[in-house]
């Protein structure tokens, strides 16, 4: 039982938008910047988005992040078959450094 | 160019011990914080353990708790090494085990990863 909450799953066709949900409480989410990564089988994690809003170096600009309280929400505009992988949002729990994951959704490109 | 190389995975028998390492080479080491994070088989990511910059500080996952012990030697001159002492292994330890970078910014950016070492604890 992951400490975040995501969907399982998500799918959507190439060429439109589908968004990911990161539920989380006050001690994390609610009091933390979020950032996003994409795991694809295989190979390292990769990160995406940081400080909730951020696109890390080198990602397109079609990945957007946006946090609201305890939630937020990874955004992926013009879907390519290229961006099927497993999602996974993280931030630190409890006023430490203890890191907290979310339990992974798989993207699926129709 | 930053790269993170781990080894040291295999099987092991329950209750017995095992040493991850992670090279990390094209960073000024000394800087940032490390950690490790784990994918059981079927799971999602689960953090394990983070280091401070000078190897003073420890934090731990509830599960790794007092049977791993994470370390880092900061004195190599091209490669650096992070280690991760597992102990007392469980069958649910099974994992692939990731060495993660965080990013300067702090805040649990973990902004480059290794390709991870399988860990097998089987009987």
């Amino acid at each position: 039982q992951s400490v975040l909450t995501q969907p399982p799953s998500v799918s959507a066709a190439a060429g439109q938008k589908v968004t990911i949900s990161c539920s989380g409480t006050t001690s994390n989410i609610g009091s933390n910047s979020v950032s996003w990564y994409q795991h694809l089988p295989g190979s390292a994690p990769k990160l995406l988005i940081y400080d909730s809003v951020k696109v890390a170096p080198g990602i397109p600009d079609r990945f957007s992040g946006s946090k609201s309280g305890t939630s937020a929400t990874l955004g992926i505009n013009g879907l390519q078959t290229g961006d099927e992988a497993d999602y996974y949002c993280g931030t630190r729990d409890g006023g430490l450094s203890v890191v907290v994951f979310g339990g992974g959704t798989k993207l699926t490109v129709l | 160019q930053v790269q993170l190389v781990e080894s040291g995975g295999g099987v092991v028998q329950p209750g017995r011990s095992l040493r991850l390492t992670c090279a990390a080479s094209g960073l000024t080491f000394s800087r940032y914080r490390m950690h490790w994070v784990r994918q059981a088989p079927g799971k999602g990511l689960e953090w394990v353990a983070l280091i401070s910059s000078d190897g003073d500080i420890k934090y731990y996952a509830d599960s790794a708790e007092g049977r791993f012990t994470i370390s880092r030697d900061n004195s190599g001159n091209v490669v650096y090494l992070v280690y991760l002492q597992l102990n007392s292994l469980r069958i649910e330890d099974t994992a692939v085990y990731y060495c993660a970078k965080e990013s300067g910014l702090g805040r649990a950016i973990l902004d480059y990863w290794g390709q991870g070492s399988l860990v097998t604890v089987s009987p």
